[in-house]
Parts: C-alpha cells; structure tokens; sequence
C-alpha cells in the first residue's frame, strides 16, 4: 500500500515550457486535490476532483489545468511555465461523503519541487 | 474565501514545556476542523479531524479541543519533546454547498529546543 505518491520529485522548467505532474494514490478514494505550498502562504488549492471524470477550480487555478481520467489519479499540468508557478506542489486524496461520511481527512504525497527559471 | 488564521505564527519553547497554539474559523456553516503535522521535509499527516462542538480529542501528549459557536480550536503540547518540532496546521471544512475542500491555515511553526 503506497498510499499517495507524485512524480517526478523535483523539476526544473524554463519559461514557456509545459510538463504534467502525476499523482496516484492506492486507497480507493473518490477526492483528490492539488496543492501549492509558499512561504508564507500556507497550503493554497489549485484545483480538486470529487470523483473520477470531474474536476473543479480552487483558490488558485489560473495557468494550471488538470484531468481525472482514472480514479486513482490525477494528472496537473503547466501549459506554459512562469517564474510564479516555482513552489512546492502537494497532491492529496480522501474519501468522499458516499464512501466514508464525516472523514474528509486527507493523505498527502511527498510533494514535488517545482523551479521555473 | 473563507479566513482561517493560526496563531502564534512561530513558536519557540524548551524541552519539557506544554505549549498551546490557536486556529480561528468562521462560526457558520462549520462541518470539520481537521489539525495536521508537518515535519520539515515531509507531507503533512492528519493528527485529528473534530466534528462536534465541546470535542476533545487525544493522542499521546497532543490534545485538541473545538468550539464550533464561537469559532477556535486549540491545540495543546504537554511535555514538549524535540521531535515534536513541526509545523502544526488546521484546516476547515464548510458545510456551505461545497463540503468536499479544506480552507487551510497558514499554520503554527513550532520549535523545541532540547
């Protein structure tokens, strides 16, 4: 059971350039988010899925895009990288209110490193 | 959005001593306060997800306790320990419609001193 995992670890882009992010998790959960972590800014959702085939914008969703083609997982992409876009992306997941109600608790994956020059 | 703040923002205490720290939320529409743990380095890790107003809850030396009418949570340390340096996050969850996202603190950093 490797819970949630990303990849790749660390990236560096050049402006302009594109790259997908992958994150799969194993536990059968129907909610996965995507997340960047700034200093100072704390955790700040990019965007989420509520199930496989769907997804939605979060607090911060411009120059990101994503897709939930499969259930286990969920794929964010950069069109165009900016300096802006350099953070720290975390990919979450959590049951959904039909599988396991009042839990919502998260499982995070180790993160990906993300430097746009 | 919905404003969650964390305070203090930093904290740094000596080994052996029980500390607190406070998350505010809004007071309406409230579904979940979760706490997580993030070491350096690491992924955040659920410590507690709470649900009722009054809930106390218990692991080891860290307790938590909730007051949904008035809008904070409280974390507290009894005995800090180095390994319990970590930054200690809390996130909301509305029942407004879209009870499926976390509002997340920008959290509490705290640093025991051995």
């Amino acid at each position: 059971n490797a819970g949630v995992t990303q990849t790749p670890k660390f990236r560096v882009l050049k402006t302009g350039q594109s790259m997908t992010l992958l994150c799969a998790q194993d536990m059968n959960h129907e909610y996965m988010y995507w997340y960047r972590q700034d200093p100072g800014m704390g955790l700040r959702l990019i965007h989420y899925s509520v199930g496989e085939g769907t997804t939605a914008k979060g607090e911060v969703p411009d120059g990101y895009n994503v897709s939930r083609l499969k259930k286990q997982n969920f794929l964010l992409g950069l069109e165009s990288a900016a300096p802006s876009q350099t953070s720290v992306y975390f990919c979450a997941s959590s049951y959904g209110p039909g599988q396991k109600p009042l839990a919502y608790e998260q499982y995070f994956g180790p993160g990906t490193r993300l430097t746009v020059t | 959005i919905l404003n969650v703040e964390q305070s203090p923002q930093s904290l740094h205490v000596q080994e052996g001593d029980s500390t607190n720290f406070t998350c505010s939320f809004p007071s309406s529409n409230f579904y979940a306060l979760h706490w997580y743990r993030w070491e350096t380095a690491k992924s955040p890790e659920a410590l507690f997800v709470m649900t009722l107003n009054g809930d106390e809850k218990k692991k080891g030396r860290i307790s938590a306790t909730l007051n949904t009418k008035e809008g904070y949570s409280y974390l507290y340390i009894k005995g800090s320990q180095p390994e319990d340096s970590a930054t200690y996050l809390c996130a909301f969850l509305n029942s407004g419609g879209s009870n499926y996202k976390l509002t997340f603190g920008k959290g509490t950093l705290l640093t025991v001193n051995p």
